[in-house]
């Protein structure tokens, strides 16, 4: 057990709709990354949260948008839902300090279908 | 930004033969070179890193190489066993984004 928790495991929703995925960071953990793995196909790099504050951003859609809260947890939201979004979406977390170093942490996932 | 390619997409090997995983990367600033493994339908797992201040790692069965001035870096585990069969991913980061290689299924052949 990685220490970083997601909700829902699954989820399975249609077309057009909008879902949120939730992370719980590692205690002590500032930073929070967004991952989308689509079948067969490698870690995309989504967002970084740090503190609450938007730090990296990857190839993320304009339907996709995240945040981190005050207690650090962070939550994507995924709008107007195309069958393409359906995937492993991970969270993962690091301590996040400027040092350059960057041991992440990965959550369960959330397997996300859409119908 | 960052691009790192990952050789082979798939590789069998007969159970205590040794299996090798090599990338590339394209920024000469990246510092920090995780390998992650991951079993079918779960998450990634931390199983061996290499800083850019050092050249060789070895954990056990696992070892790292890290050539900076030719900007590769392979994963050698020796004495595989069916456990060892997942899905093998290298990264590299230069300060807090980390960019995948696209994987390497390993199937170690009992």
């Amino acid at each position: 057990d990685s220490g970083v928790t997601q909700t829902p495991k699954h989820l399975i929703t249609a077309t057009g709709q909008r879902v949120t995925l939730r992370c719980s960071p590692r205690s002590g953990d500032l930073s929070v990354y967004w991952y989308q793995q689509s079948l067969d196909q490698g870690l995309q790099f989504l967002i970084q949260y740090y503190n609450g504050e938007e730090r990296a951003k990857g190839n993320i859609l304009e339907r996709f948008s995240a945040q981190q809260f005050p207690d650090l947890h962070s939550e994507l939201n995924l709008s107007s839902l195309e069958l393409g979004d359906s995937a492993l979406y991970f969270c993962a977390s690091s301590v996040g300090t400027s040092g350059g170093f960057n041991e992440q942490f990965f959550g369960p996932g959330t397997r996300l279908t859409v119908l | 930004g960052e691009n790192v390619e990952q050789h082979p997409s798939t590789l069998s090997v007969q159970e205590g033969d040794s299996a090798v995983i090599k990338c590339t990367y394209s920024d000469s600033a990246s510092n920090y070179f995780p390998w992650y493994k991951q079993e079918l339908g779960k998450r990634p797992q931390l199983i061996i890193d290499i800083r850019s201040n050092v050249g060789e790692k070895k954990d056990q069965r696992i070892a790292v190489t890290l050539n900076k001035t030719a900007k590769h870096f392979s994963l050698h585990i020796t004495e595989t066993q069916p456990e060892d069969s997942a899905v093998y991913f290298c990264a590299a980061s230069r300060g807090h984004k980390l960019s995948f290689g696209a994987g390497t299924t390993v199937t170690v052949r009992a």
